[in-house]
């Protein structure tokens, strides 16, 4: 079983619609993170949480919001879904200690039409 | 601010070509430097890692090192094989508390037989 769990891997929906994607993780870290993956643009970060208590904006926020429901889990959720939130997400831990190596989840496709 | 810039891809080498991949750093700290692996339909994972200068990173048979003077972080492989088709990131991370890893945009390898 994968240690960094997302739920669901594909997702189609419409505009406008509220879409949750959900983390869950059996390695015991602390840390967990919210990248969204598009070509040519690499990896970005949408939010950061370094315990259940803190939460933290990346780079791209905006339309987006997270919650930090235990140590385990780390949803991200769309409140209105629009077409350039079209994109692979990647949900990713990593330990308080350390040089900050992430561990990632396989991605969750979401789709926006 | 802080960022990552990686040579535009895709690279497209023969087996046994002997691989380099550009990736150069702004930061105002010292960072950790890393290289991620994506293969196609999986998440990120780490394949090599660096943690202060002239440190050398490796792992199977990639290597790369940690040049403050340049602030590079050059992947290379002497021998590539079809299975190393794949996205490589270049990341970093400053090390001082409450920083998320910062990815460059990726590059493309795709080796033929």
């Amino acid at each position: 079983d994968a240690d960094v769990t997302q739920t669901p891997r594909n997702r189609i929906t419409k505009t406008g619609k509220r879409i949750m994607l959900e983390c869950s993780q059996t390695k015991g870290h602390d840390r967990m993170y919210w990248y969204r993956q598009d070509p040519g643009l690499g990896l970005r970060l949408i939010y950061y949480s370094f315990d259940v208590k803190d939460i933290n904006k990346g780079e791209i926020s905006d339309g987006y919001s997270v919650s930090r429901q235990a140590q385990a889990k780390f949803s991200l959720s769309l409140e209105s879904a629009i077409p350039n939130q079209t994109a692979l997400y990647f949900c990713a831990t990593s330990r308080t200690s350390g040089t900050g190596e992430l561990f990632f989840g396989e991605g969750s496709r979401l789709t926006v039409l | 601010g802080d960022s990552v810039t990686q040579m535009e891809g895709p690279v497209t080498l023969s087996e046994e070509a002997f691989l380099t991949i550009n990736c150069t750093y702004t930061a105002t700290g010292y960072p950790s430097l890393f290289w991620y692996v994506q293969y196609p339909g999986e998440g990120l994972q780490l394949l090599l890692k660096a943690t202060k200068a002239d440190d050398k990173g490796s792992n199977k048979g990639f290597e790369a090192t940690y040049r403050k003077e340049t602030t590079s972080f050059h992947l290379e492989k002497g021998s590539v094989q079809v299975s190393d088709s794949a996205v490589y990131f270049c990341a970093l991370r400053i090390n001082q508390a409450g920083t998320a890893l910062i990815f460059g945009k990726g590059t493309t390898l795709s080796v033929s037989s």
